[in-house]
């Protein structure tokens, strides 16, 4: 079955800088790949997603970047706040939706102000 | 549009007994998954059910077990509750058609065992 490796686990970053977490699968059936922030008492809420035809997706401060070839994608959050404090996930799927997730361990990022 | 629905939010149940945990998905959505969320494991994907029918499964025994009804709602139930099985359980949703949309979490179950 599919194996997604996340790094790190916790990272804290000065507002205003960048935050990069990666990402690594095992399963070259997987195409879907998205990212979730969970907040505390909250179910996880996507904040992107990219798809294996793609190679980089942006929106507004959150990128996400993918290289098949390789097995790894990342998310990248510039110019950090406050509220993009959370736990991230990544995860993999050989589908876009719902079927079969496949969720990284997770990293808590910590804004600092 | 309301968003995934759980009930009930917390539940405390003793080792032995079983629980039934509910999942209303977005309105028009037909796929339901099921995850167990504990700091030791992180998500595990359980089942994920549409249009009634379990269509994917993961790695969980047999006291785990899923339906879905004719109007999508989704109920899970664990049977001789161990204290392990003590986690925030998920559900999420997606629809399926114009080429789909992404899952769609619901707040979860915490489930305490004792």
């Amino acid at each position: 079955g599919e194996n997604v490796e996340q790094h790190p686990s916790t990272l804290s970053v000065q507002e205003g800088d960048s935050a990069v977490i990666k990402c690594t699968y095992s399963d070259s059936a997987s195409n879907y790949f998205p990212w979730y922030k969970q907040e505390l008492g909250k179910g996880p809420q996507l904040i992107i997603d990219i798809r294996s035809n793609v190679g980089e997706k942006k929106d507004q401060r959150i990128a996400v970047t993918l290289n098949k070839t390789a097995k790894h994608f990342s998310l990248h959050i510039t110019e950090t706040q406050p509220e993009d404090s959370a736990v991230y996930f990544c995860a993999a799927s050989p589908n876009f939706g719902n079927e079969k997730l496949t969720f990284g361990t997770g990293t808590r990022l910590t804004i600092i102000p | 549009k309301a968003g995934v629905t759980q009930t009930p939010r917390y539940l405390i149940k003793t080792r032995g007994q079983q629980v039934t945990l509910s999942c209303s998905p977005i309105s028009g959505h037909r796929s339901v998954s099921w995850y167990q969320q504990t700091p030791g494991q992180g998500l595990q994907f359980l089942f994920e059910y549409f249009s009634e029918t379990q269509r994917n499964k993961g790695n969980f025994p047999g006291r785990f077990s899923g339906r879905q009804f004719s109007n999508s709602r989704s109920e899970m139930n664990v049977s001789t509750l161990e204290l392990g099985d003590s986690a925030l359980y998920l559900c999420a949703s997606s629809g399926e058609g114009g080429g789909g949309t992404e899952a769609f979490f619901g707040q979860g179950t915490r489930l305490t065992v004792v």
